[in-house]
């Protein structure tokens, strides 16, 4: 087990085209974390997974944007209809039962929208 | 609602000098305050907890309630300690709040 790992690394879509991102988190953490981060700015909330239930979702996600993890294992993101400020990095993280803050991150999805 | 507030975006120091990282945070419940780094083409890691008060590669951070900081600081700077840091709040919930973020340059 190498750490969190996210794919895919880099994309590049048309504004309105749906996109999937995929996190695997390391293997014993029951927790799992999606950010979003644009340049110049530091990581935002968008939402957290308890195994396979999802338990906190930001108010600034929309409609747009949905999260799964349905085995309580690999989680996915899905972005409907994406809009050029969806641009940015995405980020995973996973954590033990411990402490929230104890958070391990994913190298990140860069998404581009043209 | 919560708030972290990095005020420095880009901070430079000599090799040997002391350093501080500014960190200001607002949070009506009780916080639990994170330092994560960033080194170049890596990804982003846990630095420090205030929970623990640790030394980690000789930082440390104290939070102060009354001045609602959490302040980074390490007495002899070196180079290896260039990257990007982050200041981050946490709620027992599992909703977090980063900071922009400070980019730290130790010059030789």
């Amino acid at each position: 087990d190498t750490g969190v790992s996210q794919d895919p690394r880099h994309k590049i879509t048309k504004r309105g085209q749906n996109v999937t991102f995929r996190c695997d988190p390391i293997s014993e953490h029951n927790r799992l974390y999606w950010y979003r981060q644009t340049l110049g700015q530091g990581p935002e909330f968008l939402t957290y997974f308890q195994n396979e239930a999802q338990l906190e979702k930001s108010r600034l996600l929309s409609d747009r944007f949905s999260a799964e993890r349905p085995k309580g294992s690999f989680s996915t993101l899905e972005i409907q209809r994406t809009e050029q400020g969806d641009s940015a990095m995405y980020l995973c993280a996973s954590s033990p039962q411990t402490r929230h803050g104890e958070q391990f991150f994913g190298p990140g999805t860069r998404l581009t929208v043209l | 609602a919560q708030r972290v507030t990095q005020p420095e975006k880009l901070l430079s120091v000599f090799k040997g000098a002391p350093v501080e990282l500014k960190c200001n945070y607002s949070y009506s419940g009780s916080p639990e305050l994170f330092w994560y780094v960033q080194y170049s083409r890596q990804r982003l890691q846990l630095l420090l907890r205030h929970i623990s008060r640790e030394s980690i590669k000789g930082f440390t951070a104290d939070l102060n309630k009354g001045e609602t900081s959490f302040h980074l600081k390490k007495p002899f700077a070196q180079e290896e300690d260039s990257a990007m840091y982050y200041c981050a709040l946490f709620t027992n919930a599992g909703k977090s709040t980063f900071g922009d973020g400070t980019t730290l340059t130790v010059k030789p």
